[in-house]
């Protein structure tokens, strides 16, 4: 089956910079490559995703970044806020006619300092 | 967005008793998953469902577990017999083919088993 790698486990930055997590998946069959933003409490939310067919995506202050050579995958949030504080998984997926079982990364744990 | 709602959202159960989660998920999404995340870890999948049938499950979805959806009412999730370590929180979450596979998650329901 699939693995995720996440990297890393927390992510401690000051207001206004850049936070950047690493995944690496093993299944080159993978080929849907989303992110969620989890709260305490909360649902995880879907933040942005990309698909095989594009090496970068990005939406909202959020960018993310696909290498298929390399199996490995990117989150960048530009300009973080104090909202940006939470966990984010990244999962990988090889959708088929069973619909699409998403395999999650471990979790980053970001913080925005003031 | 896209709303998955899950009733009840916390559960105590003595361990031995069957507990049935419920999970009504976007109207007009076809495939429903649950899955099963530790405190502090990753969400995990169990199982996916589409078109009355369970399509794949992992080992993490054992000879006690068991899904159904009768007649386009909730997804349900019944444990039966609990066991103490089926203490997780349990999300369910749905996605459609003309969606693009993307997965909107419940906010989960928190059994506690004792």
């Amino acid at each position: 089956g699939e693995q995720v790698e996440q990297l890393p486990s927390i992510l401690r930055v000051q207001e206004g910079s850049s936070a950047s997590i690493n995944c690496t998946y093993e299944n080159s069959a993978s080929n849907y490559f989303p992110w969620y933003k989890q709260e305490p409490g909360e649902n995880p939310k879907l933040i942005i995703d990309i698909r095989s067919n594009m090496e970068r995506k990005q939406t909202q202050g959020l960018i993310v970044l696909l290498d298929k050579k390399a199996k490995r995958f990117s989150l960048h949030i530009t300009d973080t806020q104090p909202g940006d504080s939470a966990m984010y998984f990244c999962a990988a997926s090889a959708p088929n006619s069973a619909g699409n079982k998403l395999t999650f990364g471990i979790g980053t744990r970001v913080l925005v300092r003031p | 967005g896209p709303k998955v709602l899950q009733i009840p959202s916390h559960q105590i159960i003595d361990m031995g008793q069957m507990v049935t989660l419920n999970c009504d998920p976007v109207s007009n999404h076809l495939y429903f998953y649950w899955y099963k995340q530790i405190l502090g870890q990753q969400m995990e999948f169990l199982v996916n469902f589409y078109n009355g049938k369970v399509m794949e499950k992992s080992k993490l979805f054992k000879d006690q577990f068991s899904v159904e959806r009768p007649d386009g009412s909730y997804f349900t999730l019944k444990i039966q017999p609990t066991a103490l370590e089926d203490s997780a929180v349990y999300f369910c979450a749905s996605s459609s083919p003309l969606g693009g596979y993307e997965q909107y998650f419940g906010p989960g329901t928190r059994l506690t088993v004792l």
